[in-house]
């Protein structure tokens, strides 16, 4: 069964912090996503990456960085916690064609106090 | 502003009831459409990827269409259940491999 894993379920961190969020997907494909929910505003793209080492700004990469030093790997990284990035995050992994549909991990609920 | 709209936000639907609801999104420059459902506490799982003016795609009592030329997509559960409730997201895109979610329409069913 083909897999995108996020590292944790729910995070608790102070404002200020440098935060990680790590994802891991097990499927070869070439692009992942991160997306942050927040209600009324739907699934929002803040960064994506189409290959290794590479990385595009998506519609909010205000507050946040990602990495993708290896190609199952991408990571999202927020410089200096803020309680208004408060939200659950969404990695997700597509193969090349834009026809396949995304996988996505479960989520992770982020609480910045 | 999101671009690609659905509604309504919510409904809620009666066990054994059929129902449907709409995505819209901008007609120009239209690559493909996906549709997705999220239950509660589990990831988003794909449901369909539409490409073609006049689709229509089918996953047992969910079925979608698809209109390019005036920019909407309808999903239709036909004699809902309890394990239909979820949120059904809808997203567009232009080109690239880069999805523009809608808002999501969240769909309680009642026994």
């Amino acid at each position: 069964d083909v897999k995108v894993t996020q590292s944790s379920r729910y995070l608790v961190k102070r404002t200020g912090e440098k935060v990680f969020l790590e994802c891991v997907q097990d499927m070869d494909h070439e692009n992942m996503f991160w997306y942050r929910q927040d209600p009324g505003l739907g699934l929002r793209l803040i960064y994506f990456s189409y290959d290794v080492k590479m990385k595009e700004k998506g519609d909010i990469p205000e507050g946040y960085s990602v990495s993708r030093e290896k190609k199952e790997r991408f990571s999202l990284i927020l410089e200096s916690a803020s309680t208004n990035q408060t939200s659950m995050y969404l990695c997700a992994s597509s193969p090349g064609q834009v026809t396949r549909g995304y996988t996505f991990g479960s989520g992770t609920r982020l609480t910045v106090v | 502003i999101l671009n690609v709209e659905q509604s309504p936000q919510s409904l809620h639907v009666q066990e054994g009831d059929s129902t449907n609801f709409t995505c819209s999104f901008p007609s120009s420059n239209f690559y493909a459409l996906h549709w997705y459902r999220w239950e509660t506490a589990k990831s988003p799982e794909a449901l369909f990827v539409m490409t073609l003016n006049g689709d229509e795609k089918k996953k047992g009592r969910i079925s979608a269409t698809l209109n390019t030329k005036e920019g909407y997509s309808y999903l239709y559960i036909k004699g809902s259940q309890p394990e239909d409730s979820a949120t059904y997201l809808c997203a567009h895109t232009a080109a690239g491999n880069k999805l523009t979610f809608g808002g999501g329409t969240r769909v309680l069913v009642k026994p």
